[in-house]
């Protein structure tokens, strides 16, 4: 079946550690984004990829990472730099494009998420 | 740049009854799209409608619906019948659409609404 998986569901870091979180889709999808997610709140975007070997930053880039290196796979590192990691974090796919003159809605497609606690 | 507004942190309603939660927008594109996500307590977001800004109709999903009012600048999602698995807390969203723009692809979030079904 088509989707996206992220994994682990749970993580756990130590102060002072990086982590990476995975986001793969099998979608075919051009767009991936990664969302953080504090608690009652709504989602906050990290990063985003519009094509591969290419990103840009989103409102709370700081003390974050991401590459592109393959159309299926969008991995986010979340360093020691990032004073307040302890969050849910989504990722997210789109097709992406326009189609036929009028904005296709392409909506982005979202993963189960990790929760992330920093100990 | 985009904001979106979701004044009811909570909202009550009774099985069977219809629903409405508020959504109220802000933007300086020309071209955007508006959606709407539910978010279980499990964490998934799950896609519900999508309005474009362009749509001279506004757009009904099953149950759903969204109440689109461009010059109040207002995407207002009505469940009808509503049903208990309907808990759960929902995301007004908006998406640039004009190519080249700095919001173009990115979904801006609002703080959610939570709505509770009683039986």
């Amino acid at each position: 079946d088509g989707g996206i998986t992220q994994s682990p569901k749970y993580l756990f870091r130590k102060e002072g550690q990086n982590v990476t979180l995975s986001c793969e889709q099998n979608l075919n999808h051009d767009a991936m984004y990664w969302y953080r997610q504090d608690p009652g709140q709504g989602l906050r975007l990290i990063y985003y990829s519009q094509i591969v070997n290419d990103f840009q930053k989103g409102d709370i880039a700081e003390g974050y990472s991401v590459s592109r290196e393959k159309k299926e796979s969008f991995p986010l590192t979340v360093t020691s730099a990032q004073k307040n990691p302890t969050a849910f974090y989504l990722c997210a796919s789109r097709k992406g494009g326009l189609a036929g003159g009028n904005p296709s809605y392409n909506e982005q497609f979202f993963g189960p998420g990790t929760r992330l606690t920093v100990l | 740049a985009q904001k979106i507004t979701q004044t009811q942190p909570g909202m009550f309603v009774q099985e069977k009854e219809a629903v409405t939660l508020d959504c109220t927008y802000d933007t300086s594109d020309p071209s955007y799209g508006l959606f709407w996500y539910k978010q279980p307590s499990s964490g998934e977001m799950i896609f519900l409608i999508y309005q474009g800004s362009y749509d001279q109709q506004n757009a009904t999903e099953g149950r759903y619906s969204l109440n689109f009012q461009k010059a109040r600048k207002s995407a207002n999602l009505v469940i009808s019948a509503s049903q208990l698995g309907d808990s759960a807390m929902y995301f007004c969203a908006m998406r640039g659409d004009n190519a080249g723009g700095t919001s173009y692809g990115k979904l801006t979030f609002g703080q959610g609404t939570i709505l509770t079904v009683h039986p």
